[in-house]
């Protein structure tokens, strides 16, 4: 398998635009995760979804995010709109029998 | 609830000595206990795992980790350091009641002095 896999791996926006990063999990995982990594806060857990659907989502930050699991091989954290605050390194997890395994991240610069 | 707390941010070590990374979790009921290993640039990577067998885990690269119930405690151990082991460590949580969510420590980086 290849592996947990995000895209873009690194994304520059301006404040205000709409950010959409994905995630396709490894075949066969029923969980997954998004996270986000900051020097200041540290790895944060943002969402989780069960069977695809959304288990918690109290780690969203606000209501600029949002998340969706439309099938069992894809999933997408959407920021719109963008601010500065927002960059971050995103990683997405997915989850088997109590192994989570990560992706690469995507790092995202909000200007 | 579950927790994980990792004794010192930034531990440094010479090559070829001895690494210990402390953990030291919080579970109401039997955990399940991870280390994962960061390297610049990159995602977080499995290293070992303790779900209720053997209490002395051995990973990757060397690394082994001991569960003491006694002791709350899941330390990672290497006896000697390599250059390539310089690192960000996490250890994380679980359990059955949490099902796969995990928590995690807030890691320590593992410089190594050649």
């Amino acid at each position: 398998d290849a592996g947990v896999i995000q895209s873009p791996r690194h994304e520059v926006t301006e404040m205000g635009q709409e950010v959409t990063l994905r995630c396709k999990p490894i075949s066969g995982h029923n969980s997954l995760f998004w996270y986000r990594q900051t020097m200041m806060r540290g790895l944060e857990l943002l969402i989780y979804f069960n069977n695809n659907v959304p288990i918690d989502d109290s780690g969203m930050p606000e209501d600029r995010f949002s998340a969706k699991m439309p099938n069992a091989s894809f999933s997408t954290l959407k920021i719109q709109p963008s601010e500065p605050r927002d960059s971050a390194v995103y990683f997405c997890a997915s989850s088997f029998n109590y192994e989570q395994y990560f992706g690469p991240g995507t790092r995202l610069t909000v200007t | 609830a579950q927790s994980v707390t990792q004794l010192g941010s930034h531990v440094s070590v010479s090559e070829g000595a001895l690494v210990l990374l402390r953990c030291n979790y919080s579970s109401s009921v039997p955990p399940y206990l991870f280390w994962y290993v960061q390297y610049p640039n990159q995602g977080l990577q499995l290293l070992l795992k303790y779900t209720s067998a053997a209490t002395l885990v051995k990973g990757i690269n060397g690394f082994e980790a001991e569960f003491k119930k006694s002791e709350t405690s899941f330390h990672l151990t290497k006896p000697s350091a390599h250059m390539s082991d310089a690192a960000e460590y996490f250890c994380a949580v679980s359990d059955s009641n949490t099902g796969n969510q995990f928590y995690f420590g807030t890691g320590t980086s593992l410089t190594v002095i050649p």
